[in-house]
Parts: C-alpha cells; sequence; structure tokens
C-alpha cells in the first residue's frame, strides 16, 4: 500500500504527559498537512511542509505542539504536557505541492489521541 | 479568509435513490478549488472529487458529480444510486490558491442509507 500512513493509530495518555505522533507521506509528495478534528467537525489546519521547510502554522499550534520533517520525508507531531483539551483526532495529509489549488490532498487514517 | 458551510448535519436516503449533500463557500480569491471527502465511520478521510473554480464544465467521477455555481457560491455533491457503503459523513473543502498550504473545510453531513 503505498497511501499516507500514521502512527499509532490510537494513543491513551495522562494528562502532563508527552505524546509523538508519526506520518508517512505518499512517496513522490512534497507536501505534508498536520489537521485535527474534533468530535462533529470538520478537520482544522495545523501546520504544512514543503519538504522540510514548515511554510505555515496556525494559531491552533501553541507553545506545547512542535511538527519536524527532517530530511523532507516523515514527519513527527509532538505534544508536550497534554491537557484533556488536546483529545482529537489528529489527521496528516500530503500533496504533490505544487502550490496550486488543484493540488489534491491525501489523507491517512489518523491518530487518535485520548487524554485522561 | 475562507468558509465552508454545510447546512446538513444528517440526511437520510433510499438505497439506490439519487441524493444531493449542500455545500456553499465563501472565499475573497479570485481562483480557487473545491473538494469533497468522505469519511467513514474508520477515520480515514478519502478524497471523491474536486472542481476547479475556472473549470467550464461540472466535474464527475464514477457515482459522483459535483453541481458547481459559481455565481451562488455553491458546490453540492450529487451520488446517483446510493449503496449502503455510501453511509458515512461527507466534508466539502475548498483551498485558494493565494494560501495554497491550508484547506478550509465545513463541519460535515453524516449520510445513512436506507437498505
Amino acid at each position: 500500500d503505498t497511501g499516507v500512513s500514521q502512527n499509532p493509530r490510537h494513543k491513551i495518555t495522562k494528562r502532563g504527559q508527552n505524546v509523538t505522533f508519526r506520518c508517512d507521506p505518499i512517496s513522490e509528495h512534497n507536501r505534508l498537512y498536520w489537521y485535527r478534528q474534533t468530535l462533529g467537525q470538520g478537520p482544522e489546519f495545523l501546520t504544512y511542509f514543503q519538504n522540510e521547510a514548515q511554510l505555515e502554522k496556525s494559531r491552533l499550534l501553541s507553545d506545547r505542539f512542535s511538527a519536524e520533517r527532517p530530511k523532507g520525508s516523515f514527519s513527527t507531531l509532538e505534544i508536550q504536557r497534554t491537557e484533556q483539551g488536546d483529545s482529537a483526532m489528529y489527521l496528516c495529509a500530503s500533496s504533490l505541492g505544487d502550490g496550486k489549488s488543484t493540488d489534491t490532498q491525501y489523507f491517512g487514517p489518523g491518530t487518535r489521541l485520548t487524554v485522561l | 479568509a475562507q468558509k465552508i458551510t454545510q447546512t446538513q448535519p444528517g440526511m437520510f436516503v433510499q438505497e439506490k435513490e439519487a441524493v444531493t449533500l449542500d455545500c456553499t463557500y465563501d472565499t475573497s480569491d479570485p481562483s480557487y478549488g473545491l473538494f469533497w471527502y468522505k469519511q467513514p465511520s474508520s477515520g480515514e478521510m478519502i478524497f471523491l472529487i474536486y472542481q476547479g473554480s475556472y473549470d467550464q464544465q461540472n466535474a464527475t467521477e464514477g457515482r459522483y458529480s459535483l453541481n458547481f455555481q459559481k455565481a451562488r457560491k455553491s458546490a453540492n455533491l450529487v451520488i446517483s444510486a446510493s449503496q449502503l457503503g455510501d453511509s458515512a459523513m461527507y466534508f466539502c473543502a475548498m483551498r485558494g490558491n493565494t494560501n495554497a498550504g491550508k484547506s478550509t473545510f465545513g463541519d460535515g453531513t453524516t449520510l445513512t442509507v436506507k437498505p
């Protein structure tokens, strides 16, 4: 399967702990995106990368959140000192990255985070 | 700023019938793309169909078609010959050329196909 993959699929953690999620994009895709989705709502943009460069971060991405994409391949999203409000589905997507509105984003299966 | 509005929280359709899911949008970007995604209960967002703002014809992809009315800023998804496997959450999204990094999503419509 050459789609977007995410690990882990589920994560349960206690408040105050740090968590890290990984996303592996489709191999030829230059852009990688992170979204957060809470129950009953659509995905909300968090950040995106063009190769290894992080080009935009949402205001939703507080200081406790950090994302990296070393070498422009896989990406990690780390949440420090988790809070119950961080409980959500974290979705990763990738696209070819031609910079046009036609550039379709393909999503991974998501990581569901539960903070107790 | 971009905004997507999906006014139907839930829809029901009889198997083998057609159904239209509504989407209206707002943007100041002269060039943009509109997308529809399907999200089954498993959680993965599946890309269905794309419409460009300058495309002259409505997009079609198998049983999916997009009823694009630019003047009304609407991009409704039409699913023909509904199947039980079409039961899922459907999201409308858009992206403008001036900020082609992020997509803006609506809050979705839950479609239930009845046998």
